[in-house]
């Protein structure tokens, strides 16, 4: 009864470069949410995912950020052109109904922009 | 939009003692989800307690419960017989119950144990 999985643990990206995260949900889990957090801080919303729809990304910045949930395989929240600012944990979230239930989170990607 | 606030920093407890913390939050919806989270150093959020609004009944997880005052938009987190292996931070956050419902956290609160 796998969790919700993130990889990678860490990643470490130079100034430019682009950063890509996985999520693979919880089974039975169709929702996916995922979150940034920045040292000494709570976790701050980013976007809200069903398979194939964005269903609220009123937390992604306008520019270089992208997440995608395909039919098939994980969730990828993808940074363009990463800066040193972008440096932080990225924690997923998954749920199997809008969250009623609960929302099981993954251990979280640490990003580290050099 | 939802806002919680924990205004606390850091609290220190002695093992096997009680300790509480304090959250508030705002919204103006009338039903929604309150959660307790933990953050050891391991970076993994854990959920602890979670309480849905339209219960007046407290939640209750072994050593973890909860004070949820419903008219003042308090609900905070008892841990009884505090262990070493609670040493961590803990978030507070909200959620509400409609279908594009996310988690709102709080700034969370570092919670250390004395042996």
């Amino acid at each position: 009864n796998a969790g919700v999985m993130q990889n990678p643990r860490h990643l470490v990206r130079r100034r430019g470069q682009e950063a890509r995260l996985r999520c693979s949900p919880m089974k039975g889990h169709s929702h996916v949410y995922w979150y940034r957090q920045l040292p000494e801080e709570g976790l701050k919303f980013m976007v809200y995912l069903q398979k194939e729809n964005i269903i609220d990304e009123s937390g992604m910045p306008k520019e270089r950020f992208s997440a995608e949930f395909p039919k098939e395989g994980p969730s990828i929240l993808r940074i363009q052109q990463v800066v040193r600012g972008d440096s932080a944990a990225y924690f997923c979230a998954s749920s199997q109904n809008w969250g009623t239930e609960g929302y099981t989170f993954g251990s979280g990607t640490r990003l580290t922009v050099v | 939009a939802q806002t919680v606030t924990q205004s606390q920093p850091e609290m220190s407890v002695q093992e096997a003692e009680t300790v509480t913390l304090s959250c508030t939050y705002d919204t103006s919806e009338s039903d929604y989800y309150l959660f307790w989270y933990k953050q050891p150093p391991s970076r993994q959020m854990i959920l602890v307690i979670r309480q849905e609004a339209y219960k007046q009944q407290n939640a209750t997880e072994n050593r973890f419960s909860v004070n949820f005052q419903k008219a003042a938009k308090s609900f905070s987190l008892k841990i009884s017989d505090s262990q070493l292996g609670d040493a961590a931070m803990y978030f507070c956050a909200y959620s509400s119950t409609g279908a594009n419902s996310k988690l709102t956290f709080g700034k969370g609160i570092t919670l250390s144990v004395r042996p």
